[in-house]
């Protein structure tokens, strides 16, 4: 059983540059989220895709957009990168209806912008 | 609101040596906790949860014990191996919301 995927693994971009990342969730798993972890800090959350709609959003501008599929999977997009976008983003799956919905995350796209 | 505070790092322990890693919450509601451990170059890995007051989350010879009366969850092992040598992150979600908290995360180093 395929745990949640992520790709690529890196990524370098100039200031200004668009990025799209991308996420296969955990099988079964209907419900997708995204993070940003900046260096030595813990992830934050940026928003979070069920029913191929977006569902909660964190405190993120509007540069950054997502999408998901009929297949459950998503992207994330950036639009006009600022070199504090560098981070590591995280997908995590879960799924919609369990109680306490445990998120199992992917090992995550690091991203560089110069 | 909803906030994650850890004790901060690093922290560098023998082999063997006793661990806590110390963990408060501010939620509404009765959230669920959770610890998850980063290993260098890798993404986040559940390590133990709890989802209601009193419950207790083991795995790996780690535990956490959910303490509503002092809104804390501390992560404790007895006897640490160079191998759990990671970040650690506490970490909380509202059971009506998808929405995970993270704290800044703490680092641990055993060495042998």
């Amino acid at each position: 059983d395929a745990g949640v995927t992520q790709s690529p693994t890196h990524l370098i971009k100039t200031r200004g540059q668009q990025v799209t990342l991308r996420c296969s969730p955990k099988s079964g798993h209907d419900t997708v989220s995204w993070y940003q972890q900046a260096l030595g800090q813990g992830p934050q959350f940026i928003f979070q895709y069920y029913e191929e709609e977006e569902r909660q959003r964190g405190n993120f501008p509007d540069r950054f957009s997502g999408h998901q599929f009929p297949n459950y999977s998503s992207e994330l997009n950036v639009n006009a990168l600022l070199l504090g976008d560098s981070a590591l983003y995280l997908c995590a799956s879960s799924l919609r209806d369990r109680d306490y919905n445990e998120q199992f995350f992917g090992p995550g796209t690091r991203l560089t912008v110069l | 609101g909803n906030s994650v505070t850890q004790m901060e790092g690093p922290v560098t322990l023998s082999e063997e040596a006793f661990l806590t890693i110390n963990c408060t919450y501010t939620a509404t509601g009765y959230p669920s906790l959770f610890w998850y451990v980063q290993y260098p170059g890798e993404g986040l890995q559940l390590l133990l949860k709890a989802t209601k007051a009193d419950d207790k989350g083991s795995n790996k010879g780690f535990e956490a014990t959910y303490r509503k009366e002092t809104t804390s969850f501390h992560l404790e092992k007895g006897s640490v191996q160079v191998s759990d040598s990671a970040v650690y992150f506490c970490a909380l979600t509202k059971r009506t919301g998808n929405q995970f908290y993270f704290g800044t995360g703490t680092s641990l180093t055993v060495i042998p």
